[in-house]
This record gives C-alpha cells, structure tokens and sequence, in this order.
C-alpha cells in the first residue's frame, strides 16, 4: 500500500527564516510524486511534479528535491504570504491514477 | 474556463437526504477525479474519469456515493441518503489526461454539512 508521511504536521519560522519539510513515502514504483500548496477554504494548488532521484524544481522562494525514499522542500527567506499548507502527494507507477497524499505541513511565517 | 469550477460551494444538508455535486473541469482536460477532505484527515480519493468512463471507483465509500460524466466535461456525484459521517470537503480535480505523467488541477471544493 502506498504511504506519505509529512514532517512536521506544523511550523512557525520567522520572516527570512529559512527552512524545510519533509515527504517520505513508499511505493510499489514511483511515476511522480506533487506538491501541492493549499490555502484555508480552497483547493489545493499545484506547484511542483518531480519525477526520478536527484531532480530539483524551483519557483520563487521554493525549491523541491527528491531522493529514493524522500522529498523535501525547501523555502528560503520565507514571507508571510508563503503561510499555507504544504501537501505531498505520489503517484504509482502502476495503472492506478490516484494521488496518495500526505497529512500536510501548516506552514506559519511571521512579519 | 480558466480553472476547475466546483458547485454549489457550500452544502447544508439533512441526514438521509440525498445531495448533488457539480465539477466542471479544465477546458481541453479529458481526465477527472474526485477527492474527499475530512477535518484533520488527508485528501482522499473516490473515483477518476478518463473521457466518461471510470476505470477505478475503488475509493467510494459505500454504495449510497455514485459519480458520473456526461460529454467528456461536467461531472455529478451522487450522495444518497446522507450521513453525518459524509460530511467532508468534495474536491475535484481534472488532468490533461490519466496517462499519469500530468498535474492534477484542483477546484476550490463543495463543503457538504449533514445535520
């Protein structure tokens, strides 16, 4: 059975307070693993697909980087409109289309 | 459209009347997927389209939940004789196609109460 874990369930940084969550998952075979950013009331909003170990993406302040077991993304010099939930999500690499997700990061950023 | 439309956007309903959910997906978007969102639990999914069949139902819960999609576009999902345990956020999300190897775009959800 797939399985995402994300670390920690919450976290408070500072404004410039650079930092980053975890993803750790299993899966049989891995064809992509997401993030997703989702604000309080709406829908999760898509920002990075990784697809083999060692790829990184980056937009902005946020960097996402895979390894075998995990992925992590890293936020530098966060700002207050980064707060949010950080969702990540696997797909297998088997005819299920599902995305297995994770419980989620609550990301606070202070002024 | 621009992105995932989802209807209505709140739903207040009474246990053991049935409800009607509405997606419209990303125009050109041949793939379709609901997800449900309970307080403090993960997105998790029910059923996926590609064109207007659905090759997995393998997350409804139980019988009462049924989805369809009509014209390759618009889809409903059916909740019969709702329970109080239904009451979550209703995501959809539509994909370029289920080939897998493309985004899932989400709407904004239908927050369903049963009283």
């Amino acid at each position: 059975e797939d399985q995402v874990t994300q670390s920690p369930e919450a976290l408070r940084l500072q404004e410039g307070e650079s930092s980053s969550l975890n993803c750790s998952y299993t899966v049989s075979g891995l064809r992509g693993l997401f993030w997703y950013r989702q604000d309080p009331g709406k829908g999760p909003e898509f920002l990075f697909t990784l697809y083999s170990a060692g790829e990184e993406k980056e937009k902005e302040r946020l960097k996402a980087t895979l390894t075998k077991k995990e992925s992590f993304l890293h936020i530098t010099a966060p700002k207050p409109e980064d707060s949010a939930t950080y969702l990540c999500a696997v797909q297998a690499d088997t005819g299920r289309r599902a995305l297995t997700f994770g419980s989620g990061t609550r990301l606070q950023v202070q002024p | 459209g621009a992105g995932v439309s989802q209807s209505p956007s709140n739903k207040v309903t009474e246990k053991g009347k049935d409800v009607e959910l509405r997606c419209d997906p990303i125009s050109g978007h041949t793939a379709l997927y609901w997800y449900r969102q309970s307080l403090g639990q993960g997105l998790e999914f029910l059923i996926y389209f590609q064109g207007n069949s659905a090759p997995d139902k393998s997350g409804l819960p139980s019988d009462r939940f049924s989805a369809e999609r009509t014209g390759g576009s618009v889809s409903t999902l059916t909740i019969q004789r709702t329970q109080q345990e239904d009451s979550a956020v209703y995501l959809c999300a539509s994909s370029l196609d289920a080939s897998g190897y493309n985004e899932q775009f989400f709407g904004p959800g239908t927050r369903l109460t049963v009283l």
